[in-house]
Parts: structure tokens; C-alpha cells; sequence
């Protein structure tokens, strides 16, 4: 089946401009994560969620940052006002959720999408 | 506060050799998942291997195993008979079982391993 899918695969952008990124993650998971990763760094989680529960949002650096998920399909991640700091890769992950009596090896593992690379001029 | 270390920024080895990545963690969870994740220029992120904390046993995917010392709270990553497309940012992740849900990861800086042919 496809994978997680990001657009823009590419976005350049004026410092004070908006930006929206998309995530489509994988059908039937559940969960859904943002991470932001700076040149040459690890991933930093941003935002986590998971059905109808309200999302984790502690990773997020400032308010200019926001996300929404309609129930359990497609997410944007919007940075408001973008600044230079913003520039990065954002990457989108999705994994099911490991309920009770649930069996799978997988079902906790978080499958990637390829992310979205945004330059802030 | 959990945190994972990679200690080791960038690492070399010659083809068909065998090569060990470090890294450590440090948490006060006692169920927990860790990974170790394969970044290609690409940017995709692919699973390499994982392991549950509650199990004694190392985990071993083909040519890659892991060294999973919980005491020590260390897990190294061996890649065995290193092939050219192995060359790539490595990152450990650790990631936490919350209410019996899936969780977000917790990663390290990464190792950028170059194989030499």
C-alpha cells in the first residue's frame, strides 16, 4: 500500500510569510506525527496525534506553529509569520496504536513520509 | 527528562567490514522501545532494527544486530559485511509506552557512516 506522503516536497519562502505543509499519512493509522529536523541535527518532535484525543502539542516552539488533523487522515503543519530559524526539513510520521489485545510486531513502529524541505529567506 | 547520545558524529568503514555505532539513553521508564533509524540522502527515514526493553534477547535483522546493554542503558548498532548502500546518517531513537499507546521519539544527533570501497 502507499506510504506516508508529504507535499511540498520543496518550499521557499519570504521571512514573514505563512507557510502550510500536508501530511497524508498511511490509511488506518491512527496516530500521527510532526518532527522538525535542522541541518545536520537529529529530529525534534513538534506535535502528536492520536485519534480524537487532544494532541500533544509540547514540542511546539512558539505559537506561530500550529497543526490540525481532520480526524484520522490528512494534518498541516502551519508556521505563521516565518522566520529564518524556521528553515528545516518537517517530517511527518503515522503508526497504529498499540491498543490492548492488539498483536503485531509493527503496530508501534512509526513509518516516515519523505518530508517537506522549507527555506525561509 | 529522556535523552538519547550519540557520541560518535561520523564513522568510517571499508566494504565488507564490520563496524559498531554507539549510543546511550538515559530514562526512568521501564517500558520502552528502542530504534535505530537509516537516513539515505533521500531524507527518507527507514527502520534499521528495533527493541523492546523487556526483552533480554539483542535483536538482529539480517546483517545488522544490536548490543542492548539496559543496565548500562546503552544500544549499539553492528553492521555486519558493510555494503555501499549502507552509507548513510544513522540515528538511535527512544520511545516510550504511554497509556498503551505509541509515542513520540525521543532522537539522537546522528552518525554519518561512509563506507570506503
Amino acid at each position: 500500500g502507499a506510504g506516508v506522503s508529504q507535499s511540498p516536497s520543496n518550499k521557499v519562502t519570504e521571512k514573514g510569510k505563512d507557510v502550510e505543509l500536508r501530511c497524508d499519512p498511511i490509511s488506518g493509522h491512527t496516530a500521527l506525527y510532526w518532527y522538525r529536523q535542522r541541518l545536520g541535527q537529529g529530529l525534534e518532535f513538534l506535535i502528536y496525534f492520536q485519534g480524537n484525543s487532544a494532541p500533544d502539542k509540547s514540542g511546539l516552539p512558539s505559537d506561530r506553529f500550529s497543526a490540525e488533523r481532520t480526524g484520522e487522515s490528512v494534518s498541516t503543519l502551519t508556521i505563521q509569520r516565518t522566520q529564518q530559524e524556521d528553515s528545516a526539513v518537517y517530517l511527518c510520521a503515522s503508526s497504529l496504536t498499540r491498543r490492548p489485545g492488539l498483536a503485531g510486531k509493527r503496530d508501534n513502529e512509526q513509518f516516515f513520509g519523505p518530508g517537506t524541505r522549507l527555506t525561509v529567506l | 527528562a529522556q535523552t538519547v547520545t550519540q557520541s560518535q558524529p561520523e564513522m568510517s568503514v571499508q566494504e565488507a567490514e564490520t563496524v559498531t555505532l554507539s549510543c546511550t539513553y538515559d530514562t526512568s521508564e521501564s517500558d520502552y522501545y528502542l530504534f535505530w533509524y537509516k537516513q539515505p540522502p533521500s531524507r527518507q527515514m527507514i527502520l534499521v532494527i528495533r527493541q523492546e526493553a523487556y526483552k533480554q534477547q539483542n535483536a538482529t535483522e539480517n546483517r545488522f544486530s544490536v548490543n542492548f546493554q539496559k543496565a548500562a542503558k546503552s544500544f549499539s548498532l553492528k553492521i555486519s559485511d558493510s555494503q555501499l548502500g549502507d552509507a548513510a546518517m544513522y540515528f538511535c531513537a527512544y520511545s516510550w509506552n504511554y497509556g498503551g499507546a505509541t509515542n513520540k521519539l525521543i532522537f539522537g544527533t546522528g552518525t554519518l557512516l561512509a563506507v570506503q570501497p
